[in-house]
């Protein structure tokens, strides 16, 4: 059961427009919802995120906004950079057990073409 | 730099083999999360510790397991390995539940032959 979907496993985009990553979720109770950025090699990194309460948050270039009737989050880039070119996974939290683990999507492969 | 430590960086070893993996998190996170990457897969959450206690479990196999010691950093063990545990293991730490973030390590590559 994949509580969190990527739908894309890559999207292609040029240098300067607008990118747009989507993630729809099953879970009625993540009260929190993140995105994460991934470069070859290294460990995820903290990028954005949105509380359950919100439906847009926006950080500089990035902007989430949440759907939460249609249970779908999206992420948006603009304008794009090269150095955008990453893996992004949208991550969900239900803390409903106590816990904080996050619930990850399968990631969609952002590529920045100049 | 997240500040999170694992190592080894990298690991091969033969089925049936067992493998620790260990993790140091940033210097005052009392949490420690365990999470596999299979190819092609999301990261799957194994399990959480926090202050030394386990707090909540996963998709954890039975012949994995895991401890956070006193001084906090955290041991995944992995035995009777299988093909199909080939993997990235990264572990992640935060202080609190805040706006959720995590800290990742960079985690370790297992390769099993």
């Amino acid at each position: 059961d994949q509580q969190v979907k990527q739908n894309s496993p890559s999207l292609s985009v040029q240098e300067g427009r607008i990118s747009i990553l989507n993630c729809d979720y099953t879970n009625s109770m993540f009260d929190y919802f993140l995105w994460y950025k991934k470069y070859p090699a290294e460990g995820p990194t903290f990028l954005i995120s949105i509380s359950s309460i919100k439906d847009k948050n926006e950080d500089g270039r990035f902007t989430v906004f949440l759907n939460k009737s249609a249970k779908h989050l999206s992420l948006h880039i603009v304008p794009s950079q090269p150095g955008d070119s990453a893996v992004y996974f949208c991550a969900g939290r239900d803390s409903g057990g106590g816990a904080d683990g996050l619930t990850f999507g399968k990631g969609t492969h952002l590529i920045i073409q100049p | 730099d997240s500040g999170v430590t694992q190592t080894p960086k990298h690991l091969i070893t033969a089925t049936g083999q067992r493998v620790t993996l260990r993790c140091s998190p940033r210097s005052g996170d009392l949490s420690v999360y365990w999470y596999q990457q299979s190819l092609d897969q999301g990261l799957q959450f194994l399990i959480q510790y926090y202050n030394g206690e386990e707090r909540a479990k996963g998709n954890i196999l039975e012949r994995f397991s895991a401890q956070q010691f006193p001084d906090l950093h955290s041991e995944l063990n992995l035995s009777s390995l299988e093909l199909g545990d080939s993997a990235l293991y990264f572990c992640a730490s935060s202080v609190e539940w805040t706006t959720g973030e995590l800290f990742f390590g960079e985690g370790s590559r297992l390769t099993v032959l």
